[in-house]
């Protein structure tokens, strides 16, 4: 069975601290992807960065970087010098080639205040 | 484009009602979900699609039907509605190739049942 944790319920920081995202995930699939969506307080959902299970490269994108350890099986986000605009809730989500089809799983969301 | 829309965006209704969440997209995406969204627990998977005429159960189906008769639209019915499905709904779509993508959500319904 697939499964996202997401063990952080709620993070608080002040504006320009970094912060990450802990996501930890189980799978049997050999190959999967790993996703990063963020809900900002509007209520809809923005697609963030999408991993392969065979590309264990980092990422960065601005002031968003995302570092995908299979040892571990995580798939951590971090914001680095955030800013107010960051509040939001995240979630982390995995799809498995081998569940029978086009089925993604999400963790339960991680709640980021950023204060000014 | 106008992506993935959903109709209605809020709805109340009692216990024992039915009714039907509809929800289009206009991006010729092969794949299409449903998910509830609860307090402190993320999106659950209720059904999902991968073309027209194929529909599958994802992790809460019961109480939920789903058709989809063409690829633009993917609705969501409740036989009988109870409490415990107030929640708020999301529909999603995907486009197909040789990887699994991302999807693109819809503004979501929030629906309370009495």
């Amino acid at each position: 069975a697939q499964k996202v944790t997401q063990a952080q319920t709620e993070i608080s920081v002040v504006e320009k601290e970094d912060v990450t995202l802990d996501c930890v995930y189980e799978t049997r699939d050999t190959t999967y992807y790993l996703f990063w969506y963020k809900q900002p307080p509007s209520g809809e959902l923005v697609f963030l960065i999408r991993r392969n299970s065979f590309d264990e490269q980092n990422e960065i994108s601005g002031r968003y970087s995302w570092n995908f350890q299979k040892s571990t099986s995580s798939f951590n986000f971090t914001i680095t010098a955030s800013q107010v605009v960051d509040s939001a809730v995240y979630f982390c989500a995995l799809s498995g080639l081998n569940t029978g089809g086009f089925k993604t799983i999400f963790g339960a969301g991680t709640r980021l205040f950023v204060k000014a | 484009n106008a992506g993935v829309t959903q109709t209605p965006k809020f709805q109340v209704l009692k216990t024992g009602q039915s009714m039907t969440l509809q929800c289009a997209q206009d991006m010729n995406h092969e794949y299409m979900s449903w998910y509830r969204q609860d307090p402190g627990m993320g999106l659950r998977l209720i059904h999902y699609s991968v073309g027209a005429g194929i529909t599958d159960q994802g992790e809460v189906p019961n109480g939920y039907n789903v058709s989809r008769s063409t690829t633009e639209d993917f609705p969501l019915r409740l036989l009988s509605a109870a409490p415990s499905q107030t929640s708020v709904y999301f529909c999603a779509s995907s486009y197909r190739t040789e990887h699994y993508n991302e999807q693109f959500f819809g503004p979501g319904t929030r629906l309370t049942v009495l």
